[in-house]
């Protein structure tokens, strides 16, 4: 079985600072990752997802993640965050293997707030 | 750009009673799936359905838990007597297989409230 860890429950940052969040994960057959994002009382949003190739991957609203397999990581970074972006960010993953029935596993999440 | 629509986005129900919600994959996509989280948790996955039939279900999915398509449109989710634990907000995904993996589209959600 494959798991998530998202460290950081809450991550305060300055309005136009850089932000790293977190997420880590372990699985016994190679995977897929996502982020998504919940903006308050919506639903959950794709920001960008790994499947192969490069390592490093670009998503909507300005952030990327890079996926490290010898650290079975793949944070997500953005270099200027604006008050938007509070929300809650959630890792995922999933196994790859034939279909596309195989549900994702979430992380807890990381609640990120921008203060001005 | 295309939606998964969730019908009702708020329900409340007595202990007990049963509950249907509704949800309306994207068109041509084929795989659904339901996930719900618990107030201030992470997102668990409850069970997947591609071609008329269960794909994948967690330990959560046990007995009292039911997924249907009853036409082409509609996916729903029946949780025959609620209990307390039940209230949580309840996501319907779907997504397209296109020789890889892909994202999910969700929806908005259902939040239930059990009473």
């Amino acid at each position: 079985a494959q798991s998530v860890t998202q460290l950081d429950s809450q991550v305060p940052v300055f309005e136009e600072a850089p932000v790293e969040l977190r997420c880590n994960y372990s699985s016994s057959v190679s995977v897929y990752l996502f982020w998504y994002v919940q903006y308050p009382n919506q639903g959950l949003q794709l920001l960008l997802k790994y499947l192969s190739g490069s390592t490093l991957v670009k998503g909507i609203n300005g952030f990327e993640a890079e996926f490290n397999k010898s650290q079975t990581s793949f944070h997500l970074r953005k270099p200027s965050v604006h008050i938007s972006d509070t929300a809650e960010y959630f890792c995922a993953v999933r196994v790859r293997s034939g279909g596309g029935a195989d549900g994702l596993t979430f992380g807890k999440g990381t609640h990120l707030i921008i203060q001005p | 750009e295309p939606e998964v629509t969730q019908t009702p986005s708020h329900q409340v129900t007595q202990m007990g009673q049963e509950v249907i919600l509704r949800c309306v994959p994207i068109s041509n996509h084929l795989y659904f799936y339901w996930y719900r989280q618990i107030l201030g948790q992470k997102v668990e996955f409850l069970v997947s359905f591609y071609n008329n039939e269960i794909s994948e279900k967690s330990e959560i999915f046990d007995d009292q838990f039911s997924v249907e398509r009853p036409d082409g449109s509609n996916f729903t989710l029946k949780i025959r007597s609620t209990k307390l634990e039940d209230s949580a907000m309840y996501f319907c995904a779907s997504s397209n297989r296109q020789g890889s993996a892909s994202g999910y589209t969700f929806g908005s959600g259902t939040r239930l409230t059990v009473v």
